[in-house]
């Protein structure tokens, strides 16, 4: 696609249920990031993968975090038993390679948990 | 852990004065990146300076760094409403993510 997609744009959702965000990085983008942004604050970084495997996970907050990226493309970030403290804006980001380059941005999507 | 701190938190100025932001990191970097997001969404890239370079322009934006003080600023000329938005600085070590700072939050008034 032309840029980042990220969906769904907002989500809200009960105290211990499950989610799914989906991000889907540009064509041909082999690196993709995601990021959690609380309010008002800056970036804190959760996982990035190149191709398929994640060659960082130290980000992930806890085990009910976890993320996955199938054929190099679309990638999905799952929390399990939601907290309120979950509740912030996710984003993705996505790059032609590892390397020194600026990301693309998703949109994001704003979680709330109630 | 955040590389990256930018100061100030935030700055308000009027349209055609410049904007200076700081950023201060602690250890090395192959590259530094500065970044605005306006409403709190999707940030976007606005200039990449690697570590062997001291001085970088693209249109109004000016970014330099200082490698010896771990440091770099943007400049922003001849401002406008548009320029609102919070900025931030990136770093990068060679196989891992970017690493943003907090931001400044950018307020121009016509």
């Amino acid at each position: 696609g032309a840029g980042v997609s990220q969906s769904p744009s907002n989500k809200v959702t009960e105290k211990g249920k499950d989610v799914e965000l989906r991000c889907d990085p540009i064509s041909g983008h082999t690196a993709l990031y995601w990021y959690r942004q609380s309010l008002g604050q800056g970036l804190e970084f959760l996982i990035y993968f190149q191709g398929n495997s994640a060659p960082d996970k130290s980000g992930l907050p806890s085990d009910r975090f976890s993320a996955e990226r199938t054929g190099g493309s679309v990638s999905t970030l799952t929390i399990q038993r939601t907290q309120q403290e979950d509740s912030a804006v996710y984003l993705c980001a996505s790059s032609p390679v590892a390397e020194v380059r600026g990301y693309t941005f998703g949109s994001g999507t704003r979680l709330t948990v109630v | 852990s955040q590389q990256g701190e930018e100061d100030p938190q935030a700055l308000s100025i009027q349209e055609g004065e410049n904007a200076t932001m700081n950023c201060s990191y602690k250890t090395s970097i192959n590259n530094l990146q500065w970044y605005r997001q306006n409403s709190g969404r999707g940030l976007v890239h606005l200039i990449l300076i690697r570590s062997n370079e001291r001085e970088k322009h693209s249109g109004r934006l000016r970014v330099t760094l200082d490698t010896s003080k771990k440091s770099s600023s943007l400049l922003i000329t001849a401002s406008r409403a548009a320029d609102t938005a919070s900025y931030f600085c990136a770093t990068d070590k060679a196989g891992t993510a970017l690493i943003f700072g907090k931001g400044t939050t950018l307020s121009v008034s016509s």
